[in-house]
């Protein structure tokens, strides 16, 4: 089946600090790529969809220059946390999306900002 | 906007069944999903319906009913390893996007 690689697993960063995660689509191309935030116990929360070639489209109270998203390939998309706080800790997922019925998730950052 | 709801937590014993409900309220319906989602790892695919009936795949069955905005997940023979957060997911029309319900905590005991 289709891989989506997502990267770091795990990070570890200072308040104020800025933090970037990258989701791969390693054996197709993916227009749309989608970002999601879970907190413990909680469902994913779509943050935006990452268009390739285009601005993303944030969700309703997702600040978009708080939660950066450039989707410059169509195998690449980026989430950059820009001055991270304690309250941005949280599962950070991607998924990507081919066209098919299923959609294809990423294995998720743990963000931890100290 | 989009309102799906299931259980929060079910516990079931291990070699049993336990059917996982998930009611949905949403503009339109493009097919509907449910993933497995173990502790701190990404959720994987577990079945997708989008007409009527029962889809069996295994352990694992769904079934969707569109003119009740109904679905379960149906999980025999259930194992150790299948405690896990099951997660119900709706799709509409013209949107790739999927809505989330805020998951199921399973516990199977010995």
């Amino acid at each position: 089946g289709a891989v989506v690689s997502q990267h770091p697993s795990r990070v570890i960063c200072k308040s104020g600090t800025s933090v970037k995660i990258e989701c791969r689509s390693l054996d197709f191309q993916a227009t749309t790529m989608f970002w999601y935030r879970q907190f413990p116990k909680q469902s994913l929360m779509l943050m935006a969809t990452s268009n390739e070639g285009s601005k993303a489209t944030y969700e309703q109270g997702v600040e978009k220059d708080k939660f950066l998203i450039n989707h410059a390939s169509l195998t690449l998309s980026t989430l950059t946390v820009t001055s991270a706080h304690p309250e941005d800790s949280s599962f950070y997922i991607c998924s990507a999306d081919r066209g098919t019925t299923e959609a294809f998730f990423g294995q998720g950052t743990r963000l931890t900002v100290v | 906007g989009q309102n799906i709801d299931q259980p929060t937590e079910m516990t079931a014993t291990e070699g049993a069944i336990v059917q996982i409900n998930c009611t949905y309220q949403t503009s339109g319906f493009n097919g509907l999903f449910w993933y497995q989602q173990h502790a701190g790892e990404a959720p994987t695919f577990l079945s997708y319906n989008v007409l009527d009936g029962l889809e069996e795949k295994g352990r694992f069955s769904s079934f969707l009913s569109r003119s009740k905005g109904y679905s379960y997940l149906l999980l025999k023979e259930l194992q150790m390893k299948d405690s896990a957060s099951y997660l119900c997911a709706v799709r509409v029309p013209n949107d790739y996007k999927l809505s989330f319900g805020a998951g199921t905590t399973v516990t199977v005991r010995a």
